[in-house]
């Protein structure tokens, strides 16, 4: 099956940018979509098909995706971007699973 | 505006049975691919079932297959999953996610607020 592969931890000061990698095999092939999750509350969705936005989603956030790694970039972090994030893909080579990496605390020095 | 709320969820002990509820509101729910994903204590994410708009077509990991049934009622606007044979491991917040109607890929644009399976004697 396929894996997703996260960093445990990302920190960054308030005003610089954090770059949360989502590593996989040829993932640069396949559709990367992330989501943003914050104590006791449902994820929410801020990048899909690797970069774009959904509405209301500040443009800070913004992703990339080639070769074996994904990437969610959020410039100027801020105090309330502080929270789990997970990166996400359809794999339709096992069955039409989806898979999520293990999720990335970004915390905000 | 979209809203998905999961309802069922509660205390119960191994090896027993619980079907959850998710009742859809604001959008075209007959329409629309919709998901269970569950989340343990302190855990990250797991994608644990889809079923296709009209219910043609459901898929499941391997950790769930033949434990649990995903189904709807677009009659009611309502998602289901019966889970049996509930073990320890299945401690965890169900939410119940739409996938977009345009969407080609598998992906989650709305939430629910989850319910609390915890499963114990």
């Amino acid at each position: 099956s396929y894996v997703l592969t996260q960093p445990p931890s990302v920190s960054e000061a308030p005003g610089k940018t954090a770059r949360i990698t989502c590593g996989g095999n040829n993932i640069g092939t396949k559709s990367v979509h992330w989501y943003q999750q914050k104590p006791g509350q449902a994820p929410v969705l801020v990048i899909y098909y690797d970069s774009d936005r959904p509405s209301g989603i500040p443009e800070r956030f913004s992703g990339s995706n080639s070769g074996n790694t994904a990437t969610l970039t959020i410039s100027r972090v801020e105090a309330g971007d502080e929270a789990d994030y997970y990166c996400q893909v359809w794999d339709t080579s096992s069955d039409h699973h989806v898979v999520f990496g293990g999720g990335t605390k970004l915390t905000v020095l | 505006q979209v809203q998905l709320v999961e309802s069922g969820g509660g205390v119960v002990q191994p090896g027993r049975s619980l079907r959850l509820s998710c009742a859809a509101s604001g959008f075209t729910f007959s329409s629309s691919t919709m998901h269970w994903v569950r989340q343990a204590p302190g855990k990250g994410l797991e994608w644990v079932a889809v079923i296709l708009f009209d219910g043609s077509n459901k898929y499941y990991p391997d950790s769930v297959k033949g434990r649990f049934t995903i189904s709807r009622d677009n009659s009611k606007n309502t998602l289901y999953l019966q889970v049996n044979s509930l073990r320890p491991e299945d401690t965890a917040v169900y939410y119940c996610a739409r996938s977009p109607i345009e969407a080609d890929v598998f992906y989650f644009d709305y939430w629910g607020q989850g319910t609390l399976v915890t499963v114990s004697s």
